[in-house]
């Protein structure tokens, strides 16, 4: 199995709404990933979380706060974003971090009025 | 840091010929290359991966070619078929713990019946 599954597959939240999105593995990795990605680009790497400690976080704004609750779910709590948010938020998992192929969940994508 | 070129960013190409996508990187040490197949609205897929210890790797019509001299790696494919319409994307990674994937812009790939 190597799926990585995230809900919800849309979103629509208002600049001043509270909103979160998970993202949930069970084949037993031990790092995963947010990508933001905007239409007909690459994703762009957001955070990485290795053994449920964040590793990486690639200057992303505060209002974007990823959490690690256990080994298989991944969280995004979303706060007073900007029209320039929207996008398709993909999670990603890997055996281990900076080894192993990465698995891409679908994505959310999220639109922000 | 490493840094990812894609050439082209659109191939059209007639059902039945080859289509070529060309990377280059940055980074000298990285190792690992992989390929992801992304359809409109979908997740990015791995469809084909390659490190540094091969020189070229095969799947079906699939093919990956990787000249370490040169620092660069292509995607090969034959026989293009319309279901192959997809964006690609490339990727490098260098070794070590906390390494990262950087992706290349993308090639927008159309297969016309």
């Amino acid at each position: 199995d190597t799926e990585v599954t995230q809900t919800p597959k849309h979103l629509v939240m208002g600049m001043t709404n509270k909103k979160s999105l998970k993202c949930e593995q069970h084949m037993g990795h031990r790092a995963m990933y947010w990508y933001k990605q905007k239409a007909k680009k690459p994703p762009e790497l957001m955070f990485v979380y290795s053994y449920e400690k964040l590793s990486i976080n690639e200057s992303v704004p505060s209002r974007f706060s990823p959490e690690c609750p256990n080994s298989s779910l991944l969280n995004l709590h979303l706060h007073a974003l900007q029209p320039e948010d929207s996008a398709l938020y993909l999670c990603a998992s890997s055996q281990e971090e900076g080894r192993n192929i990465q698995y891409f969940g679908a994505g959310t994508r999220l639109s922000v009025l | 840091g490493e840094n990812v070129e894609q050439h082209p960013s659109t191939l059209s190409v007639q059902e039945g010929d080859s289509a070529v996508i060309k990377c280059t990187y940055s980074d000298s040490a990285s190792n690992y290359f992989p390929w992801y197949k992304q359809e409109l609205g979908k997740r990015p897929q791995l469809i084909i991966d390659i490190r540094s210890n091969v020189g070229e790797k095969k799947d079906q019509r699939i093919a990956v070619t990787l000249n370490k001299t040169a620092k660069h790696f292509s995607l090969h494919i034959t026989e293009t078929q319309p279901e192959d319409s997809a964006v690609y994307f490339c990727a490098a990674r260098p070794p070590g713990g906390y390494s990262t994937l950087t992706f290349g812009k993308g090639t927008m790939l159309l297969v016309s019946p």
